[in-house]
């Protein structure tokens, strides 16, 4: 069946870091893929997306590729500051449309220490 | 952006009560809506797919008739526990579809 896999947290940086959070998959087919992201207090919100192979995704200096041939979407970000502290979940969708299920990974809490 | 808020933010019930959560699409209209359960350091699991003017769509293994769903209108659903026990203390959360998935808060329920 479908399911995602992402790094378990916490993961605790330094501001200005390179952040990495690893994330793979397993699916048929070609599904799409997406970041959200929980800030505390609030809801999750979507960070990045990508819908085929090797298309980037990219939102307020967060990046994520979607390799198929290794069955990822990892995370990466160049210097983190401290307002990037939040859950990240990777999640895959299979449907199209608005009827879309999100299958999700577990989450990674990230914690940047000034 | 799009905004979906939830109410309560957070409550305690007695065991054996039922409890209400609405999920409100503030400023665009959802013709479907998910709601989900999130256990503590675990990923969220889709319970249900709200659908308005229709019945909701169940996951493989939620009880129907405990969680009660009403999609009464575009802007609105609910979740309804019904006679809860302890083990459905949980976050719940919910979403709508519009141009993507827009997330609710999430709703802390304490069943005691």
């Amino acid at each position: 069946g479908n399911s995602v896999t992402q790094m378990e947290g916490p993961v605790t940086l330094s501001e200005e870091a390179f952040l990495t959070i690893n994330c793979t998959y397993t699916a048929t087919g070609y599904p799409s893929l997406f970041w959200y992201v929980q800030y505390p207090g609030e809801g999750l919100q979507l960070l990045l997306k990508a819908t085929k192979a090797d298309d980037k995704g990219s939102n307020k200096g967060f990046e994520a590729t979607y390799r198929k041939e290794t069955t990822s979407f990892h995370l990466e970000k160049g210097s983190v500051q401290v307002s990037d502290s939040a859950v990240y979940f990777c999640a895959l969708s299979r449907n199209a449309g608005n009827n879309r299920k999100l299958i999700w990974g577990l989450g990674t809490s990230l914690a940047v220490n000034p | 952006g799009a905004v979906v808020s939830q109410h309560p933010s957070w409550v305690i019930c007695k065991s054996g009560t039922s409890v209400k959560i609405e999920c409100r699409s503030l400023d665009f209209q959802a013709t479907t809506m998910f709601w989900y359960r999130q256990f503590p350091k675990q990923s969220l699991m889709l319970m249900a797919t709200s659908n308005e003017g229709s019945k909701a769509t169940y996951e493989q293994g939620v009880e129907k008739d405990k969680f009660l769903i009403n999609h009464a209108s575009l802007t609105l659903s609910t979740l309804t526990v019904t006679s809860a026990h302890p083990e459905d203390s949980s976050f719940y959360i919910c979403s709508a579809s519009g141009a993507e998935q827009y997330f609710g808060p999430g709703t802390r329920l304490t069943v005691t």
